[in-house]
């Protein structure tokens, strides 16, 4: 079965510092990658996503993603954190476009950045 | 455009009721997906809808449904609540199936 792995609950960083949210996935075959960030009582939003193509994806506010396949991960970075990047960050992996399998979202990773 | 809008955003009933969440989708996009989020399981999927059909669901009881109606805008019900139904229930909308989810702010029900 299909599953994603976020190995950190809870990270604090300074703000101004680099930031990396690591995500790792079990899955048959290649699949989508998505992260997306949840600001407290707030839906999700589309940070990036991969679907194919160059392995280091640009998103929104600054943030990247780069796939390994080696590794099975998909890992967010940030070169330097903004205190409004103090959220939740969910990794979700769905299947390419001949699957038939819902989104799976790892159980997220709150950042909390601190001055 | 406008994006994914859900109403009501918060809900309070008691244990035994039923609930009606409703979910507009952003214009154009034909398929619907529902999850239920709580601090202890995270996000879980419910079900996926596409042209007013259901194509996905997830592992929950059947007091759980929805519905997609023509206009693509889905309805999802909780009959005989029970406390642990207390959660954030999101939306998100995309062009087709497999394709890019975006998601609404969510309706929050508390159940006591």
């Amino acid at each position: 079965a299909q599953s994603v792995t976020q190995p950190d609950i809870h990270i604090t960083v300074s703000e101004g510092a680099s930031l990396e949210l690591r995500c790792n996935y079990s899955y048959g075959a290649t699949p989508y990658l998505f992260w997306y960030v949840q600001s407290p009582g707030q839906g999700l939003q589309l940070l990036l996503k991969y679907f194919s193509g160059d392995t280091l994806v640009q998103g929104i506010k600054g943030f990247e993603a780069e796939f390994k396949r080696s590794q099975s991960s998909f890992n967010l970075r940030k070169p330097s954190v903004h205190w409004s990047d103090a959220a939740e960050y969910f990794c979700a992996v769905g299947p390419p476009l001949t699957g038939n399998t819902p989104l799976v979202f790892g159980k997220g990773t709150r950042l909390s950045v601190i001055a | 455009k406008a994006g994914v809008t859900q109403t009501p955003r918060y809900l309070i009933k008691t244990r035994g009721q039923q609930v009606t969440l409703s979910c507009s989708p952003i214009s154009g996009h034909r398929s619907v997906s529902w999850y239920q989020q709580t601090p202890g399981q995270g996000l879980q999927f419910l079900f996926e809808y596409f042209s007013e059909t259901q194509r996905n669901k997830g592992n929950f009881p059947g007091r759980f449904s929805g519905r997609q109606f023509s206009n693509s805008r889905s309805e999802m019900n909780v009959s005989t609540l029970e406390l642990g139904d207390s959660a954030l229930y999101l939306c998100a909308s995309s062009l087709s199936l497999r394709e890019t989810q975006y998601f609404g702010p969510g309706t929050r029900l508390l159940v006591l």
